[in-house]
């Protein structure tokens, strides 16, 4: 069956570390993987895209890599700070039907 | 721009009631996209437009929900009746082109149907 994976556990970090997600996926062969983030009572928030051609992209403190052998992606936060606290969502397109379709977020926590 | 543009924040109605919720999209966006969303099932695509035409509406949970979109600035999802599996958080979205570029999503209607 068709999956895509978030840790579903909080992932606490101290300030001023790196934070990483993961995201999993099975059975999709996507175009291209993006990242949301979601805060509370708010809608999700575009952050990147990368293409299945891309190894790596870049925005800011923010990076996500894109492994198709793998089928996984990380999403990488430098130097975070306590407001990039949010639940972070990665979302892939599904080829046959054209449809994006949304893992179920990793909540972020990063403590001062 | 004011980005997507969604109505009402919080509905509260009965079981059995009609609910209406309406969503502007991004001036110029030629795709609009209805999700649901809940703790058990995440965010769930119910049904999305193309230059206002409906394209996929397999996501729709049952023949209760409806959705149009009679022109480029307006759409609405419908669910007639109500019932109280149906409370979740709907969102609207829109985008230029069908997602290579992200969506813009508005912040929501939380649905409570008691």
């Amino acid at each position: 069956s068709q999956k895509i994976e978030q840790n579903s556990e909080a992932l606490n970090i101290q300030e001023g570390k790196t934070a990483t997600l993961t995201c999993n996926y099975t059975n999709y062969s996507p175009a291209y993987l993006q990242w949301y983030r979601q805060d509370p009572g708010r809608g999700p928030v575009f952050l990147l895209l990368i293409r299945e051609n891309e190894k790596e992209k870049r925005k800011e403190r923010l990076k996500v890599t894109f492994d198709t052998t793998l089928k996984q992606s990380l999403f990488h936060i430098t130097a975070s700070q306590p407001a990039d606290s949010a639940t972070y969502l990665c979302a892939l397109d599904d080829s046959n039907t054209g449809k994006l379709i949304f893992g179920q977020g990793t909540t972020l926590q990063v403590k001062p | 721009d004011a980005g997507v543009i969604q109505s009402p924040r919080h509905e509260v109605t009965e079981m059995g009631q009609e609910v209406t919720l309406r969503c502007k999209p991004i001036s110029g966006h030629d795709y609009l996209f209805w999700y649901r969303q809940t703790m058990m099932r995440g965010l769930e695509l119910l049904i999305y437009f193309n230059n206002n035409v409906p394209i996929d509406d397999s996501g729709m949970p049952e023949d209760r929900f409806s959705a149009k979109m009679p022109n480029a600035s307006f759409s609405t999802l419908k669910i007639q009746p109500s019932e109280p599996r149906d409370s979740a958080v709907y969102f609207c979205a829109s985008s230029l082109g069908q997602g290579a570029r992200g969506y813009t999503f508005g912040s929501g209607t939380r649905l409570t149907v008691v």
